[in-house]
């Protein structure tokens, strides 16, 4: 199994620029979650996604961040437009809802300068 | 809703002698705990995990103890080695339709040669 797989890894862009991150679950994990790391504000969960329908949204910080999971196979987070607090590592993670692991993907490292 | 607390922030041990981290939860609803170990500049991945049903659990060198009474559990590493030395997320979840896992703040564990 390749695991949760993000791209890109890493991502510059200017402040005001539009950022889109992806994510790939593991095949066959209904459940998936977007979270952010800084030194910070550590590991804050985004918004999670429950059989392809977000569930809860509580965690996304502003309307400048949308997240979208068209299917089982494929989720996007969207910041527009993109400010330098936005800088952070992503991640995206995937469980099996009965089994309640989740696994993580490597991490998207977003710079805004 | 759940709130995890975790401590120490920081931790440094001798290679060779044991380290406990411990935390608390607030709901009592929340029934599976689990424990991520992050090594620098990589994701989270899960270490062990303990559900309410049972006190303590094992795997080598890694054990985890659960108060569901006092709402707290704790992880304990014996024979610490170089690299154990990573960032220790504990969470705690209730058995919902939805994953949603809470994690604590993190404690940075540093074993010195």
């Amino acid at each position: 199994d390749a695991g949760v797989i993000q791209s890109p890894r890493h991502e510059v862009t200017e402040m005001g620029q539009e950022v889109t991150l992806r994510c790939k679950p593991i095949s066959g994990h209904n459940s998936l979650f977007w979270y952010r790391q800084t030194m910070m504000r550590g590991l804050e969960l985004l918004i999670y996604f429950n059989n392809n329908v977000p569930i809860d949204d509580s965690g996304m910080p502003e309307d400048r961040f949308s997240a979208k999971m068209p299917n089982a196979s494929f989720s996007t987070l969207k910041i527009q437009p993109s400010e330098p607090r936005d800088s952070a590592v992503y991640f995206c993670a995937s469980a099996l809802g009965e089994t309640d692991t989740q696994y993580f993907g490597p991490g998207t490292r977003l710079t805004v300068l | 809703g759940e709130n995890v607390e975790q401590h120490p922030s920081t931790l440094s041990v001798q290679e060779g002698d044991s380290a406990v981290i411990k935390c608390t939860y607030s709901d009592s609803a929340s029934n599976y705990f689990p424990w991520y170990k992050q090594e620098l500049g990589k994701r989270p991945q899960l270490i062990i995990d303990i559900r309410s049903n049972v006190g303590e659990k094992k795997d080598q060198r890694i054990a985890v103890t659960l108060n569901k009474t006092a709402k707290h559990f704790s992880l304990h590493i014996t024979e610490t080695q170089p690299e154990d030395s990573a960032v220790y997320f504990c969470a705690a979840r209730k058995k919902t339709s939805y994953d949603k896992v809470i994690f604590g703040p993190g404690t940075s564990l540093s074993v010195i040669p």
